[in-house]
């Protein structure tokens, strides 16, 4: 089955970095990779989201980058700010019906003031 | 985006009770839900798709007469956690697919933190 591999698990940057946060899938038919961001305590909320028929997505400083043929997605923060820190999810699915979604297992991202 | 809420966001229970957990699409129908399973510091895994009118699909290893989910509406969706177990201690969220962006994009509810003693 779909597996996806998620790194690094953490991850500190001083404010005003960036940070980037790399995914790896194994199915080729998946096609929809989105991003989740979650606080403690709370659900994910979707950041961001690539189809695979796209290669990249900016949203201000949020930018996610798909290389289809290594099976590679990224997440990239730019300007970080101390509210950023949380814990970032990858995902995967594919137009099975239900799109069913698998994850990585999270990236803590910690921005230091 | 889309609402997705859950009641309660917490509770506590004692070891062999039952307890419900409610997962609600605020503002749009859905005819399919997932619920989730996340243990501290892991990451979210599926344990069953819920949908409206009938049976729900459950993940290779979740108990289906353990976790009881039934889909009464289009717009809610109940997971029972039947004779709970302190082991059954877990932040449960449940998630419902966005109509509006061809059913590929889920939005998640707050979750519900079960502490069995």
């Amino acid at each position: 089955g779909e597996n996806v591999e998620q790194h690094p698990s953490t991850l500190s940057v001083q404010e005003g970095d960036s940070a980037v946060i790399k995914c790896t899938y194994s199915d080729s038919a998946s096609n929809y990779f989105p991003w989740y961001k979650q606080e403690l305590g709370k659900g994910p909320q979707l950041i961001i989201d690539i189809r695979s028929n796209v290669g990249e997505k900016k949203d201000q400083r949020i930018a996610v980058t798909l290389n289809k043929t290594a099976k590679h997605f990224s997440l990239h923060i730019t300007e970080t700010q101390p509210e950023d820190s949380a814990v970032y999810f990858c995902a995967a699915s594919k137009p099975s019906g239900t799109y069913k979604y698998i994850f990585g297992t999270g990236t803590r991202l910690k921005v230091l003031a | 985006g889309a609402v997705v809420s859950q009641h309660p966001s917490r509770v506590i229970c004692k070891s062999g009770t039952s307890v419900k957990i409610e997962c609600r699409s605020l503002d749009f129908q859905a005819t399919t839900m997932f619920w989730y399973r996340q243990f501290p510091k892991q990451s979210l895994m599926l344990m069953a798709t819920s949908n409206e009118g009938s049976k729900a699909t459950y993940e290779q290893g979740v108990e289906k007469d353990k976790f009881l989910i039934n889909h009464a509406s289009l717009t809610l969706s109940t997971l029972t956690v039947t004779s709970a177990h302190p082991e059954d201690s877990s932040f449960y969220i449940c998630s419902a697919p966005s109509p509006q962006r061809a059913g590929e994009t889920q939005y998640f509810g707050p979750g519900t933190r079960l502490l069995v003693l």
